[in-house]
């Protein structure tokens, strides 16, 4: 089955800077990659994604890069905030079944 | 695009009783997911769920484990007997599509006694 990998398992940085979280993956048939963002006591909530059709990804302060021939995808949040802060989890799907494996997250914490 | 909600927001039961965690949708939606995610821990896929069949399951989702979507009403999650470890968040998500996007669920806390 999938194994993902995700690292840094904690992440602080000062307001500003920027963070970036990185997964392996195992399956080649994997071929979604989402990202969440969860928050204490809340659901996951989606801040980005991207097929392995697609080598990067970005909506504003957020991107996301995928290298299939090594298997692995990033997270990258630039200008920080505070409200940046939170736990961090990637998966990797398989879409035709929408099978998910999860990471085991990322607690990024933001210092202003 | 709406999320579900899901029903009871807070569970509490005894060992060995049976819970049923139910998740409201849109009516259109055909694709989805129940995941599990302990206190601390990372989320965890149970079954994925298409057009009224389950198409995939993990190896957490054993013979306790029920799901069902009666007449295109609420999806439901069932555990039969209930066991300590089962305690947990548990998540109901929908997507457009195979694999597509998940719309995750507020969750509902299972605290087994």
């Amino acid at each position: 089955g999938e194994n993902v990998e995700q690292h840094p398992s904690t992440l602080s940085v000062q307001e500003g800077d920027s963070a970036v979280i990185k997964c392996t993956y195992s399956d080649s048939a994997s071929n979604y990659f989402p990202w969440y963002k969860q928050e204490l006591g809340k659901r996951p909530q989606l801040i980005i994604d991207i097929r392995s059709n697609v080598g990067e990804k970005k909506d504003q302060r957020i991107a996301v890069t995928l290298n299939k021939t090594a298997k692995h995808f990033s997270l990258h949040i630039t200008e920080t905030q505070p409200e940046d802060s939170a736990v961090y989890f990637c998966a990797a799907i398989y879409a035709n079944a929408g099978k998910s494996t999860f990471g085991d997250g990322t607690t990024l914490t933001v210092k202003p | 695009e709406p999320e579900v909600t899901q029903t009871p927001s807070h569970q509490v039961t005894q060992m060995g009783q049976e819970v049923i965690l139910r998740c409201v949708p849109i009516s259109n939606h055909l694709y989805f997911y129940w995941y599990r995610q302990i206190l601390g821990q990372k989320v965890e896929f149970l079954v994925s769920f298409y057009n009224n069949e389950i198409s995939e399951k993990s190896e957490i989702f054993d013979d306790q484990f029920s799901v069902e979507r009666p007449d295109g009403s609420n999806f439901t999650l069932k555990i039969r007997s209930t066991k300590l470890e089962d305690s947990a968040m548990y998540f109901c998500a929908r997507g457009d599509a195979a694999g597509d996007t998940q719309y995750f669920g507020p969750g509902t806390r299972l605290t087994v006694l």
